[in-house]
């Protein structure tokens, strides 16, 4: 069974401070991708960034990057230079033949 | 403007009434997926439609249905609601089967039962 857990439920970080943000999953399929959704208060779903489970190289996007822990299943968020727009709540989730969210992760962003 | 486009907007409506969530997908995607969110709630994943036949059902329950029509919009039909039927329905849309490049979502359908 594919499953994706995120075990912190809250995270709060300074206004241009880092914050990672937790993922792990588990799968049985070998080709996958691995995504983070952002879901801010006008509960709009934005993708922020993608992982391609084949790729070594971790994903970047500006402020956004992952690190992508293949072997340990572990796929954390790092937003950098944390912003006030930030404030969100984030999904990590699986794809493949289907597509699986974790629970999510509420972000506060404190002036 | 994701190019998923649902309506309506927002529904309010009576217990035990019966009501129609439409979707359209971004151009050229071929697969539409619905999902239901609660308040303060997950991404429960209801039910996926690929070029016309039904792939994949979730947690569905038997008074909800859906269909995707040969212009490819979708619709969620939801039958004798309930009070906790209220959430916010998410239509998304991807190219394919396999999801390599992501969902992209529509804006959701807010649907308060009173």
């Amino acid at each position: 069974a594919q499953t994706v857990t995120q075990s912190q439920p809250e995270m709060s970080v300074q206004e241009a401070e880092t914050v990672t943000l937790s993922c792990t999953y588990d799968t049985s399929e070998s080709d996958y991708y691995l995504f983070w959704y952002k879901q801010p208060p006008s509960r709009q779903m934005i993708l922020v960034i993608r992982q391609e489970a084949y790729k070594q190289q971790n994903a970047t996007e500006n402020r956004f990057s992952v690190n992508f822990q293949k072997a340990a299943k572990s796929f954390s968020l790092k937003i950098s230079d944390s912003q006030l727009g930030d404030a969100a709540m984030y999904f990590c989730a699986l794809g493949g033949h289907q597509f699986y969210f974790g629970t999510g992760t509420s972000l506060t962003v404190i002036p | 403007d994701s190019g998923v486009t649902q309506t309506p907007k927002h529904l309010i409506t009576a217990t035990g009434q019966r009501v129609t969530l439409r979707c359209s997908p971004r151009s050229g995607d071929l697969s539409v997926y619905w999902y239901q969110q609660s308040l303060d709630q997950g991404l429960q994943f209801l039910i996926q439609y690929y070029n016309g036949e039904e792939r994949a059902k979730g947690n569905i329950l038997e008074r909800f249905s859906a269909q995707q029509f040969p212009d490819l919009h979708s619709e969620l039909n939801l039958s004798s609601l309930e009070l906790g039927d209220s959430a916010l329905y998410f239509c998304a849309s991807s190219p394919a089967v396999v999801i390599n490049y992501g969902y992209t979502f529509g804006s959701g359908t807010r649907l308060t039962v009173v």
